[in-house]
């Protein structure tokens, strides 16, 4: 099964903080995404790639940047964090059949 | 408005008793529906997927899709404990290769 690894797996940060999710997949699959998951939202779209140097804004981009540096590693960014962006984030690769196989999340808590 | 609708928010079954989800699309570019299965403190996981009319089935876990009325369902016989989770339908636009759109997603309770 394909393979998405994200790190940290738990984050605590302050409001105004930096923060930097990693997102490693080994698949070879060109797209990438970062998704939060909140009660009530549900999983809505931050930014997704489609291959190195790309970038595509999703739903919810306000606060978040996001780099794709290779094929297989996929950051998002918080620069000033704040406590609206206590999420649950899942990145996730997509295959050609537009499957999505997420990592196990990161947790962020932003006080 | 969510543009993809799922009900029940929540669903309680007896264990060996048939469970049904619905998702609706309330956009007419949505093309292809997917059905997403996460357990409690787990990542989502792909269950089935649906891109023509009519019926699919695997195993215990039947889909259905009607295009013109953009509306697809999930049922699950003979429901197992291990089937308890929260329930997510995707969907993708036409032309909009590589984004997904998902509902709040559907609890499901199978009790033993």
């Amino acid at each position: 099964e394909a393979a998405v690894t994200q790190s940290p797996r738990n984050k605590v940060t302050v409001t105004g903080g930096n923060v930097t999710l990693s997102c490693r997949q080994t698949n070879s699959h060109n797209y990438m995404y970062w998704y939060r998951q909140d009660t009530g939202h549900g999983l809505r779209l931050i930014h997704y790639s489609y291959g190195a140097g790309n970038l595509q804004i999703g739903d919810v981009p306000d606060g978040y940047k996001a780099t794709r540096t290779t094929q297989e590693d996929f950051f998002l960014l918080l620069e000033l964090a704040s406590p609206s962006q206590t999420s649950l984030y899942f990145c996730a690769s997509m295959d050609w059949g537009e499957t999505l196989y997420f990592g196990s999340g990161t947790r962020l808590t932003v006080l | 408005q969510q543009k993809v609708q799922q009900s029940p928010e929540s669903l309680i079954v007896p264990e060996g008793g048939m469970a049904s989800l619905n998702c609706t699309s309330s956009d007419r570019n949505v093309d292809y529906f997917w059905w997403y299965r996460q357990h409690s403190g787990k990542s989502p996981k792909m269950l089935m997927s649906i891109f023509s009319n009519g019926e699919k089935e695997e195993g215990r876990f039947t889909v259905h899709l009607n295009k013109a009325s953009l509306h697809t369902s999930l049922h699950i016989r003979d429901s197992q404990p291990s089937d308890s989770a929260l329930y997510l339908c995707a969907a993708s636009m036409t032309g909009n290769t590589g984004k997904l759109i998902f509902g709040l997603g559907t609890t499901l309770q199978v009790q033993p």
